[in-house]
């Protein structure tokens, strides 16, 4: 059964550094998104990307954040000067069609910032 | 402000009971609905789907939408140990291209 990937699974960074999180969603879908997880905290929405462009993004998705489709597979999440805060699960979801269909999330990266 | 609304729980259930998780919305135009499980550590897995008002049954699995209300459930019957984890519900609030999360109900079914 086709499933999102997700690499690395665990990534550690000092604060101020800049992080690449890479994704490979399941081939056939078109939508792609971003969320994170705070540990004990609800999942949050960060960004969804349709046609190699940003749809819609949140309040969270700040200047530091930024997405990229570099090639038919890989969805990239870079986030450009890593805080303390940024400590969190970060999960890739993709879907075949629009927002209205189910969204099936890749395993994870956990990142730390130290 | 666009809510989700889950009691967080936690929610214990003897091996073989029906197990019952609410939901609510705050978003009257939403439209779609998903019940996903998370495991501690790992990603939020999809159950399922509903669309429309009424039940929809999948194997020991039941989703329960009343719009009016603005309100969704998921029941488990014949609830087993490996149930147990936390549900998430989601829903697609109109007015934007995104999910909002509940913060989950903690399930544990005790054998």
């Amino acid at each position: 059964e086709p499933e999102v990937t997700q690499t690395p699974s665990h990534q550690v960074t000092q604060m101020g550094q800049e992080v690449i999180l890479r994704c490979v969603p399941i081939s056939n879908h078109l939508y792609f998104y971003w969320y994170r997880q705070i540990l004990g905290q609800k999942v949050e929405f960060l960004v969804s990307f349709y046609n190699n462009e940003i749809s819609e993004k949140s309040e969270i998705f700040d200047d530091q954040f930024s997405v990229e489709r570099p090639d038919g597979s890989n969805f990239t999440l870079k986030i450009r000067s890593t805080k303390l805060e940024d400590s969190a699960m970060y999960f890739c979801a993709s879907s075949p069609a629009g927002i209205f269909y189910e969204q099936y999330f890749g395993p994870g990266t956990r990142l730390t910032v130290t | 402000q666009k809510e989700v609304e889950q009691n967080s729980g936690p929610l214990s259930v003897p091996e073989g009971a029906i197990a019952s998780l609410n939901c609510t919305y705050s978003d009257r135009g939403s439209q779609s609905f998903f019940w996903y499980r998370q495991y501690s550590g790992k990603s939020p897995e999809l159950i399922m789907s509903i669309y429309s008002n009424g039940d929809k049954e999948d194997g020991r699995f039941t989703a329960q939408l009343n719009k009016a209300s603005q309100y969704v459930s998921l029941l488990i019957r014949d609830s087993q140990p490996s149930d147990s984890a936390t549900y998430l519900c989601a829903v697609n609030m109109l007015a934007g291209n995104q999910f909002y999360f509940g913060t989950g109900t903690s399930l544990t079914v005790i054998p």
